[in-house]
């Protein structure tokens, strides 16, 4: 397995445009997540999904789409890329709430996007 | 918010136990202790949870106290490779989790 993968690994916008970071996962988990990560700081949930088709807010999701349209998939959506994107955006997966302490995220590597 | 508190820097030697607290009074009856580490600028790694029980792993082991207010993450041998950022994390059933600055290990030689 490959676990989840993560493109491009590094990326430089400019303010305004705007771009898609891919997410795939191998392990059949019904959960996906995106997070950023800005320098020195915890990680914060933009989005995440609990199967294909549905989706919903975490806690920063301001500027930032996503959709789930394959249990494998989860591209997360920029658009009008603002300085204040710049971060690292990690995506992750998790076999889901089946049973209250099996809850652990497996994370991808890690994209790393400038804006400038 | 964060629903833990840990301290922001530890240093431990090799080959040492690496004693890692974390302090989470609000903590509810529901509620798990979640541990992960982040290595340098990779994605966060899955290490050990818990519920009230102490719990172990290959990786580590999990003391939480029986009150549930606190809780140690315990490295019996701590390598190089264990140098990072160590993430204690309380999360219910349903929730998602809520990742504060954590703790920056530095395993010194």
């Amino acid at each position: 397995n490959a676990g989840v993968t993560q493109t491009p690994k590094f990326r430089i916008l400019k303010i305004g445009q705007s771009m898609t970071l891919q997410c795939t996962q191998d392990m059949n988990h019904n959960y996906m997540y995106w997070y950023r990560q800005d320098p020195g700081m915890g990680l914060k949930l933009i989005y995440y999904s609990v199967g294909a088709g549905i989706t919903d807010k975490g806690e920063v999701p301001n500027g930032y789409n996503v959709s789930r349209s394959t249990t494998e998939d989860f591209p997360l959506r920029l658009e009008l890329a603002a300085p204040s994107q710049t971060s690292v955006y990690f995506c992750a997966s998790s076999r889901g709430q089946i049973k209250a302490g099996t809850y652990e995220q497996y994370f991808g590597p890690g994209t790393r996007l400038t804006v400038t | 918010d964060a629903k833990t508190t840990q301290p922001t820097s530890m240093d431990c030697a090799e080959g040492r136990a690496a004693n890692l607290p974390c302090n989470h009074s609000t903590i509810s009856g529901n509620e798990y202790v979640y541990w992960y580490r982040q290595i340098h600028s990779q994605g966060p790694q899955y290490i050990i949870h818990g519920l009230k029980n102490n719990e172990t792993n290959e990786m580590a082991s999990l003391i939480i106290t029986e009150d549930r207010k606190s809780s140690t993450l315990i490295l019996p041998h701590a390598t190089l490779r264990d140098t990072a950022v160590y993430y204690c994390i309380v999360q219910d059933y349903g929730q998602n989790f809520v990742f504060g600055p954590g703790t920056r290990l530095s395993v010194l030689p």
